[in-house]
């Protein structure tokens, strides 16, 4: 299947700073990528719809403002996760829209904020 | 997307076939079935699709209901490494537009040895 990567694989960072996860695919061009994120024991829940060169659409409860995703290019997407405070340390999954709509998914991110 | 159910958890003996259920009443009639699993701490990984028709890849077979309203997904010979939580997506229209994942609890797939 496709090969989607996210870096980092895991993060540190103090309250109040920013955070960027960037996902790419690494063997196909995808239109569409998604961000998730999940919180222990509990199913992935979607964030965002990231199209490549538009705005991001953000699932109702997701601020915009704290959650910035840019897809400047066909193969790579970014999440900034600005002014990070403890309940954002979730683990933050990144997708590919597939060409027969299936996704691929990135091995995550686990950010923690202290 | 339609709403799925699946059982919260299975075992299989490894090296037996492992067939998981999930019932898809409200698909209509241009949504697919997705399956997805999740290995503990790593991202979800796509197992196989259908519409009508049973499927069949290297990873596992689909088996759809004439009525639509329910499928079934096989591995045909389960190891260890298929241990993880097993999502039935449907209501999914691929000819559509970009829409994401709505993931439900899935079950938990436990292979013995």
């Amino acid at each position: 299947g496709a090969v989607v990567s996210q870096h980092p694989s895991r993060v540190i960072c103090k309250s109040g700073t920013s955070v960027k996860i960037e996902c790419r695919s690494l063997d196909f061009q995808a239109t569409t990528m998604f961000w998730y994120r999940q919180f222990p024991k509990q199913s992935l829940m979607l964030m965002a719809t990231s199209n490549e060169g538009s705005k991001a659409t953000y699932e109702q409860g997701v601020e915009k403002d704290k959650f910035l995703i840019n897809h400047a290019s066909l193969t790579l997407s970014t999440l900034t996760v600005t002014s990070a405070h403890p309940e954002d340390s979730s683990f933050y999954i990144c997708s590919a829209r597939g060409p027969r709509y299936e996704q691929y998914f990135g091995p995550g991110t686990r950010l923690t904020v202290t | 997307d339609a709403k799925t159910t699946q059982p919260p958890s299975m075992d299989c003996a490894e090296g037996r076939a492992a067939n998981l259920p999930c019932n898809h009443s409200t698909i209509s009639g241009n949504e697919y079935v997705y399956w997805y699993r999740q290995i503990h701490s790593q991202g979800p990984q796509y197992i196989i699709h259908g519409l009508k028709n049973n499927e069949t890849n290297e990873m596992a077979s689909l088996i759809i209901t004439e009525d639509r309203k329910s499928s079934t997904l096989i591995l045909p010979h389960a190891t260890l490494r298929d241990t993880a939580v097993y999502y039935c997506i449907g209501g999914l229209n691929s000819g559509g537009g970009a829409d994401g994942l709505t993931f439900g609890k899935g079950t938990h797939l436990i292979i013995q040895p």
